[in-house]
C-alpha cells in the first residue's frame, strides 16, 4: 500500500510570510503527528492528531497550528515565519489505538521549509 | 517522564566490521523502544521495535538490538557494516499512555572501505 505522502517536498518562504505543509497518512491510519527537524534541536514533536482531534502537542509557539480532516489528511501551518522555522518538517501515521500498533510510526519523505 | 539518549554523535566503522550504537532509556514503566534510520532527504525508516516479547530483536538489514533492564540500555548492532548502512539512526521511546514518539538526539554512522 502507498506510504506517507507529504507535498510540497521543498519550499521557499519569506520572513513573515505563512505556510502550510501537507500530509496523507497510509490507507486505514488514523493518527498523523508532525514532527520539526533541525541540526540544532534534533526531532522535536509538534502535535499529533487522531480523528480530527489533537491529542498530544509539543512545546512549540501558537504560530505553529495544524489540523485533520475526516479522511485523516492533515495540513499544518506556519505562521509568521522566523528564521529559526528553515527545517524539515517530518509527518509520520500510525495505526487505531488499541491495535498494538500504536507507537510505530511511518514517516513521510518530509517538507524541507528554508525562511530567507 | 521518558526519555532516551544516544551516546555518541557520530560513529566511524570499517567497511566489515562491527556496529555498536548506544542508546539508554528513562522510564517508569515498561517502554516501547524503537530504532529509526534516516538517508539523506528521506524521511525515517522503522528498523526494529521492542514492545515486551523477546527481548532481542532482530530487524531489517542485519540490525539487531537488545533490550536489557538492568541496564535501561537498547544498544543497537549489526555483525558487519555495509557501506550502505552509512545514515543517521535514532532511538526512540514510546510513551504508553500517549504513543508519543520520543527521540534521541540521532547517531550519524560514517562507514569506511
Amino acid at each position: 500500500k502507498a506510504g506517507v505522502t507529504q507535498t510540497p517536498r521543498y519550499l521557499i518562504k519569506t520572513r513573515g510570510q505563512q505556510v502550510t505543509l501537507s500530509c496523507s497518512p497510509i490507507s486505514g491510519h488514523r493518527s498523523v503527528s508532525w514532527y520539526q527537524q533541525t541540526p540544532g534541536q534534533g526531532l522535536q514533536f509538534l502535535f499529533e492528531y487522531f480523528s480530527e482531534t489533537q491529542r498530544n502537542k509539543g512545546n512549540f509557539p501558537g504560530r505553529f497550528s495544524g489540523r485533520q480532516f475526516s479522511n485523516s489528511r492533515s495540513e499544518m501551518n506556519v505562521s509568521t515565519l522566523e528564521l529559526g522555522d528553515s527545517a524539515l518538517y517530518l509527518c509520520a501515521s500510525s495505526g487505531s489505538p488499541g491495535t498494538g500498533e500504536r507507537g510505530e510510526a511511518f514517516f513521510g519523505q518530509g517538507t524541507r521549509l528554508t525562511v530567507v | 517522564a521518558q526519555s532516551v539518549t544516544q551516546l555518541g554523535s557520530h560513529v566511524s566503522v570499517s567497511e566489515g566490521a562491527l556496529v555498536l550504537l548506544r542508546c539508554n532509556y528513562s522510564s517508569s514503566v515498561p517502554p516501547y523502544l524503537f530504532w529509526y534510520v534516516q538517508y539523506p532527504n528521506q524521511g525515517l525508516q522503522l528498523l526494529l521495535k521492542y514492545t515486551s516479547a523477546a527481548t532481542l530483536v532482530k530487524g531489517i538489514n542485519g540490525f539487531e538490538a537488545e533490550f536489557k533492564k538492568s541496564e535501561t540500555s537498547f544498544h543497537l548492532t549489526k555483525p558487519s557494516a555495509h557501506m550502505s548502512d552509512a545514515a543517521e539512526y535514532f532511538c526512540a521511546v514510546s510513551d504508553r499512555r500517549t504513543d508519543k514518539l520520543i527521540f534521541g538526539t540521532g547517531t550519524r554512522l560514517q562507514v569506511f572501505p
